[in-house]
């Protein structure tokens, strides 16, 4: 199975701040791979697909990069509804597996 | 608009079963792979399964194969969920979910919470 880790596994910042996370694969998993917003008490909601494309509707300020390995998921101009976990997936093969989530508290 | 409502969670004992409902609209149901994923109290996302469109594929997580079997009645526009041989740490919330480009998931259910307890 492929592992996904995720870091960091928490982190703070103010409005307006730019936010990255991390994600590794244990093998190479080309462009295969998701992230996912889980905002309090709610399901997940799909953000990146294929690495870097944009779901529809996700703001702009959310964007994807990485290929192979590593990846890595940036939020410029954090706002405050940006409050969440965040999950990335590899759709390389089965099982589908998800890192283990990163929280994006704000200041 | 794309819907996905689960149903059937509840309490359920030890080597217990359960079967899960996930009813489908706003789309053709037909056409599109579906996928189960949990999460248990506190924890992060897990995969459980996936069946392809027409019911002829089927995958599923380590942790539940030979316990878990999904299935889909296209002509009812529901996914099923059958769990049996419930274990402690199946205690989860179950999420059912729409394939998006073949690999992602685009709509989610409100997910049905599953207890295992004796």
């Amino acid at each position: 199975d492929i592992q996904m880790t995720q870091s960091p596994s928490s982190v703070s910042a103010s409005v307006g701040d730019r936010v990255t996370i991390t994600c590794r694969a244990s093998q190479g998993i080309s462009s295969w791979l998701a992230w996912y917003q889980q905002k309090p008490g709610k399901a997940p909601k799909l953000l990146i697909y294929g690495a870097s494309s944009l779901h529809s509707g996700v703001p702009s300020r959310f964007s994807g990069s990485g290929s192979g390995t590593d990846f890595t998921l940036t939020i410029s101009n954090l706002r405050p509804e940006d409050l969440a976990t965040y999950y990335c997936q590899q759709a390389n093969s089965f099982p589908r597996t998800f890192g283990q989530g990163t929280k994006v508290e704000i200041k | 608009q794309v819907q996905l409502v689960e149903s059937g969670g509840g309490v359920v004992q030890p080597g217990g079963s359960l079967r899960l409902s996930c009813a489908a609209s706003g789309f053709t149901f037909s056409s599109y792979g579906m996928h189960w994923v949990r999460q248990a109290p506190g924890k992060g996302l897990e995969w459980v399964a996936f069946i392809r469109y027409d019911g002829t594929n089927k995958y599923y997580a380590d942790s539940v194969k030979g316990r878990f079997t999904i299935s889909k009645d296209n002509s009812k526009n529901t996914l099923y969920l059958q769990m049996s041989s419930l274990r402690a740490e199946d205690t989860a919330v179950y999420y059912c979910a729409k394939e998006f480009s073949s690999d992602y998931y685009d709509y989610w259910g409100q997910g049905t919470l599953v207890t295992v307890s004796s």
